[in-house]
């Protein structure tokens, strides 16, 4: 069983629609949590860490269940620039477990 | 900018050749990781570095692959016998130990891509 699940997509949604990604992960002892961005041929960027209360930052809201184990991702009022995969990050110990992304395209 | 920089950035092989990569993190982060990333799919741990020490490496760290970090600051990934199932975006990424698991972001380099031929 992979540490990290999430449904690859692809999600295509009109501008300004909102979207929304979850991914599960096995290890019940895991202890940080990660959203990332990665466009096209380019190295992961940090969107959001998510804590256990869950946190937003603009149109981003991050939330975390750790009885189900599962990690959500809300996109809000899309925009054309929100295109790319999103990758869920845990972390336990010393490692950092990658899910393979979920490919978002925003469509004019 | 996060810092983190790889080269070289494209390298192109033929099957059997030895390549080798070097990451340079950001200066005062202490941790490194190498991972590997194929299309479609997520990043893959293949090892990392506290300082100087090789502390984890994973099963599919083969026998032809070697990563050392001798002084602590940049890093080398080298791969003998290139395959063509090495083919594939080698990425670092580094962060700084903290006690609070939270803040241990991982600020990854531009990546190097690797093409067995």
């Amino acid at each position: 069983r992979k540490e990290v699940e999430q449904d690859p997509g692809p999600f295509n949604v009109p501008e300004g629609a909102t979207v929304a990604f979850n991914c599960t992960y096995s290890n019940s002892a895991s202890q940080s949590f990660f959203w990332y961005r990665q466009d096209c041929r380019k190295e992961p960027k940090l969107l959001m860490s998510v804590y256990s209360s869950g946190n937003e930052d603009g149109r981003f809201t991050a939330q975390l269940n750790r009885a189900s184990q599962y990690i959500s991702l809300l996109i809000r009022d899309s925009k054309l620039s929100d295109s790319a995969t999103y990758l869920c990050v845990v972390s336990g110990g010393n490692q950092f477990y990658f899910g393979t992304g979920t490919s978002l395209t925003v469509i004019p | 900018d996060t810092g983190v920089s790889q080269d070289p950035r494209h390298k192109i092989t033929k099957r059997g050749q030895n390549v080798t990569f070097r990451c340079d993190p950001i200066s005062e982060h202490n941790r490194l990781y190498w991972y590997r990333q194929t299309l479609g799919q997520g990043p893959e741990f293949l090892t990392y570095f506290q300082n100087e020490a090789q502390l984890e490496k994973s099963r599919l760290l083969s026998d032809r692959f070697s990563a050392e970090r001798p002084k602590g600051s940049f890093s080398t990934l080298e791969i003998q016998r290139t395959e063509q199932g090495d083919s594939a975006m080698y990425l670092c990424a580094s962060t700084t130990t903290s006690w609070t698991a939270y803040q241990e972001t991982q600020y990854f380099g531009p990546g190097t891509r690797l093409l067995v031929l």
